[in-house]
């Protein structure tokens, strides 16, 4: 159980294109998502929190109309890059609570995104 | 905010030897999570262990609460075993967690 993914799994767009990505929690119900950026050879970093019906909250120093995300479903956030330029390549990776109500994360399994 | 250490930041086996990765922590948490990411980037869930010690298979992990530090143990090691390990921990019942480094092991034949 407690299975999220991810779509799509990689994607190359062209400068000035918007870009959306898919999380998907599927054999559970989640109320928050967490989205994350990882550069190579680097940690996890949190980008913003989705709360399912509400805005979201985006940690300090993310742009929020650079990086919109709608957590329209008990299932499902979606992060949309909008205006990609080459420095927004990265890899995305989204996480909800499993369920049990321990706050226990899993991983979806990561979207890699190249803009040229 | 809360500061994640891991150490060693990189960590060379030959197959079947044994290790310890370390995680400390600045502060106090409501959470840890132990996760093993493989060469194309899925996050395994090993362990969620806020406190006390747990054991699957050929892995087990400690965490002292108080303090501040949790260790992953591997034993009998193995080439699959190779990738990177994050501890992340949890301040809040928020559900935000922050990330160590990592350690990035490689296990030899």
């Amino acid at each position: 159980g407690a299975v999220v993914s991810q779509h799509p799994s990689w994607v190359i767009c062209k400068s000035g294109t918007s870009v959306k990505i898919e999380c998907r929690s599927l054999d559970f119900q989640a109320t928050t998502m967490f989205w994350y950026r990882q550069f190579p050879k680097q940690s996890l970093m949190l980008m913003a929190t989705s709360n399912e019906g509400s805005k979201a909250t985006y940690e300090q120093g993310v742009e929020k109309d650079k990086f919109l995300i709608n957590h329209a479903s008990l299932t499902l956030s979606t992060l949309t890059v909008t205006s990609a330029h080459p420095e927004d390549s990265s890899f995305y990776i989204c996480s909800a609570e499993g369920p049990g109500g321990y706050n226990e994360q899993f991983f979806g399994p990561g979207t890699r995104l190249t803009v040229l | 905010g809360i500061q994640v250490e891991q150490s060693p930041p990189d960590l060379i086996l030959q197959e079947g030897a044994n290790s310890t990765l370390r995680c400390n922590f600045s502060d106090s948490v409501n959470n840890l999570q132990w996760f093993h990411q493989n060469p194309w980037g899925q996050l395994i869930n090993l362990f969620y262990i806020p406190s006390g010690t747990k054991q699957n298979g050929r892995l087990s992990a400690t965490t002292v609460a108080t303090e501040r530090y949790s260790l992953l143990y591997i034993s009998s090691s193995q080439t699959t075993d190779s990738g990177v390990y994050f501890c992340a921990v949890e301040r809040s019942n928020a559900g935000k967690s922050t990330f160590g480094d990592g350690t990035t092991l490689t296990v030899k034949p």
